[in-house]
């Protein structure tokens, strides 16, 4: 049982350049989230899905795409990557939003944009 | 935007010292208060859910309580090891959204 599978672990992009950040779940969990994690922040919620087809907006949502085709999978694009996109990123999912259930993490991505 | 607020930010205690830890929370929109544990280089692993005001868990060495009146919930640690050095997050979940609080990092020295 993989849980909750991310890739790439770590990636150098060029300002400018596009990516997409890969997030896979076998548990069949209904609900999906991006989240960066800064230095002296919390972890901040970029996108999430409450289940395939229905995406959303969190707080940090801006130079991000996302799409959910498919129960497992819920990848996040960065359209024009920014230094200011430098983070580490972390993909979560529960199995039900509206729960006291808690999340699975990814084990992140590590991305540094020069 | 909800916000969570952990304290101290980080500490340092000797193997064997019990330690505590705050997380505060708006005592409005309550669900469930969430407790991680957080290795470096790792993601974070779920520690304790608690949902009712008054609630304490236990897990081994560590446990937790809640008030949800007064918005906050402590995390103690009895008689640290050096395995228990990471940073222990907590997470107000509103039932549609989770907030994450910045983390309180621990480091036993041994």
């Amino acid at each position: 049982n993989a849980g909750v599978t991310q890739t790439p672990k770590f990636q150098v992009l060029k300002t400018g350049q596009s990516m997409t950040l890969q997030c896979a779940q076998d548990m069949n969990h209904e609900y999906m989230s991006w989240y960066r994690q800064d230095p002296g922040m919390g972890l901040r919620l970029i996108h999430y899905s409450v289940g395939a087809g229905i995406t959303d907006q969190g707080e940090v949502p801006n130079g991000y795409n996302v799409s959910r085709s498919t129960t497992e999978d819920f990848p996040l694009r960065l359209l024009s990557a920014a230094p200011s996109q430098t983070s580490v990123y972390f993909c979560a999912t529960q199995p039900q939003t509206g729960t006291a259930l808690g999340y699975t993490f990814g084990s992140g991505t590590r991305l540094t944009v020069v | 935007i909800l916000n969570v607020e952990q304290s101290p930010q980080s500490l340092h205690v000797q193997e064997g010292d019990s330690t505590n830890f705050t997380c505060s929370f708006p005592s409005s929109n309550f669900y469930a208060l969430h407790w991680y544990r957080w290795e470096t280089a790792k993601s974070p692993e779920a520690l304790f859910v608690m949902t009712l005001n008054g609630d304490e868990k236990k897990k081994g060495r560590i446990s937790a309580t809640l008030n949800t009146k007064e918005g906050y919930s402590y995390l103690y640690i009895k008689g640290s090891q050096p395995e228990d050095s990471a940073t222990y997050l907590c997470a107000h979940n509103t039932g549609n959204q989770f907030y994450f609080g910045t983390g309180t990092s621990l480091t036993v020295i041994p």
